[in-house]
């Protein structure tokens, strides 16, 4: 079975240009969540899907992002346009329920996003 | 709000050393705890991980027991090996959907 993939890997962008990071779930999984890491500091959780409604999106940083999920499969999260205090690794997980309480989620390997 | 916080790395253990990464919280109610490995080049994988005061998770011979009393979940291995090195995080979920990490911290184990 294949897990949580993300695409790409790496991503050096200029300030100011555009950038759509992708994730592709583990089939079957309805829930789908975007967490980030900055440099040094803690992975935070930017939001959360249910299918292709967004269930939480209180950790979004700011307009800058928009995260969609059409159709429940594959997610993307476009930043744009891009600032420096954006680089950071982005995470992608999935799970099969709501994950509350001890219901694993399975992530992602992370894009490496670097804004020069 | 739930917060973690976990010791500050880099620690650097020789092969077959004791290992413990300390890892604290603060969260009302009765959270869910984790522990998380992200070893280099791949994705975040969890460890083991425990749902109610005083249980043990355990994998791979690393253990962490909740303690509701300290608000801790320190994790150890009782001999470490090379392939141990990675950086861990510790992790809480309370009563909504998301997890809450700690920092990381990045364990390098030499021969």
């Amino acid at each position: 079975e294949a897990g949580v993939t993300q695409f790409p890997s790496h991503s050096v962008i200029e300030k100011g240009q555009t950038v759509t990071l992708r994730c592709d779930p583990i089939s079957g999984h309805d829930n789908l969540y975007w967490y980030r890491r900055v440099m040094g500091k803690e992975i935070k959780f930017l939001l959360h899907f249910v299918k292709e409604s967004k269930q939480d999106e209180s950790g979004m940083p700011n307009n800058r992002f928009l995260a969609e999920r059409t159709g429940g499969t594959y997610s993307t999260l476009k930043v744009q346009p891009a600032e420096l205090e954006d680089s950071g690794v982005y995470f992608c997980a999935s799970s099969q329920d709501g994950g509350r309480g001890n219901t694993e989620a399975f992530f992602g390997q992370g894009t490496r996003l670097t804004v020069v | 709000g739930d917060s973690v916080t976990q010791m500050e790395g880099p620690v650097t253990l020789s092969e077959e050393a004791f290992l413990t990464i300390n890892c604290t919280y603060t969260a009302t109610g009765y959270p869910s705890l984790f522990w998380y490995v992200q070893y280099p080049g791949e994705g975040l994988q969890l460890l083991l991980k425990a749902t109610k005061a005083d249980d043990k998770g355990s994998n791979k011979g690393f253990e962490a027991t909740y303690r509701k009393e300290t608000t801790s979940f320190h994790l150890e291995k009782g001999s470490v090996q090379v392939s141990d090195s990675a950086v861990y995080f510790c992790a809480l979920k309370n009563s909504g959907y998301a997890l809450n990490f700690g920092k990381g911290t990045s364990l390098l184990v030499t021969p």
